[in-house]
């Protein structure tokens, strides 16, 4: 069974940074590519960024370019998502999701809650 | 970036009825749009694929047809688990966006 758990999440002071974790299992990590996406509370879906099967694939939205960085990890089956310089904008549920057809999504991990607040 | 605009943003409807979201998007996609359907404090779950297909275990009642820039998802004969929010997603020019969901409820 395909399975993605998403840790890390918590409550950090604007400006300050989190790294959260994506481990995969039930399928061979390192032949795909992972996604994050967010949803602030009671908002819609935002994508943030990708890596693709080589680390040197990477995407990152606007929003979040220059202060977050994506990396994998296939010996530990895991994707990191370093978050700094955070903001009260990106309070939200942080999504692992697995790469399909190049730009979507197949399977999600349950999400991890990022509160950023005074 | 290309927006995706959903319609109706919310919907009340009744078990066993017959409903159509649309989905427009502000340039030509081709067929590179998703459906996916979300409850409340659960993930996202995609139910349909390159605008037409089923994913793996997913319902017949659900299809999806369009393309360029106009699509549409369908659902037959409502069930009560079927009462969630929609969103449409495209993956055909990165960024990957989603439109704003429609939010499907029980009348």
């Amino acid at each position: 069974e395909v399975q993605l758990v998403e840790s890390g999440g918590g409550s950090v002071q604007p400006g300050g940074s989190l790294r959260l974790s994506c481990v995969g299992s039930g399928f061979s990590f390192d032949r795909y590519g992972i996604h994050w996406v967010r949803q602030a509370p009671g908002k819609g879906l935002e994508y943030v960024g990708n890596i693709g099967i080589n680390e040197g694939n990477r995407f990152y939205a606007n929003s979040v370019k220059g202060r977050f960085t994506i990396s994998r990890d296939n010996a530990k089956n895991t994707v990191y998502l370093q978050m700094g310089s955070l903001r009260v904008e990106d309070m939200a549920v942080y999504y692992c999701a697995r790469d399909f057809k190049d730009g979507t999504f197949d399977y999600w991990g349950q999400g991890t809650l990022v509160t950023v607040s005074s | 970036d290309v927006q995706l605009t959903q319609s109706p943003s919310s919907l009340s409807a009744s078990v066993g009825d017959r409903v159509t979201i649309t989905c427009r998007a502000s340039q030509v996609i081709g067929n590179y749009l998703v459906w996916f359907q979300q409850k409340p404090g659960k993930a996202p779950k995609s139910l349909i694929y390159s605008a037409s297909s089923l994913q793996s275990g997913v319902p017949l009642r659900f299809s999806g047809s369009g393309s360029g820039t106009h699509f549409t998802l369908t659902i037959d004969s409502l069930q009560p688990e079927d009462f969630a929010t929609y969103y449409c997603q495209q993956y055909n020019i990165y960024p990957p966006t989603f439109g704003q969901g429609t939010r499907l409820e029980i009348k």
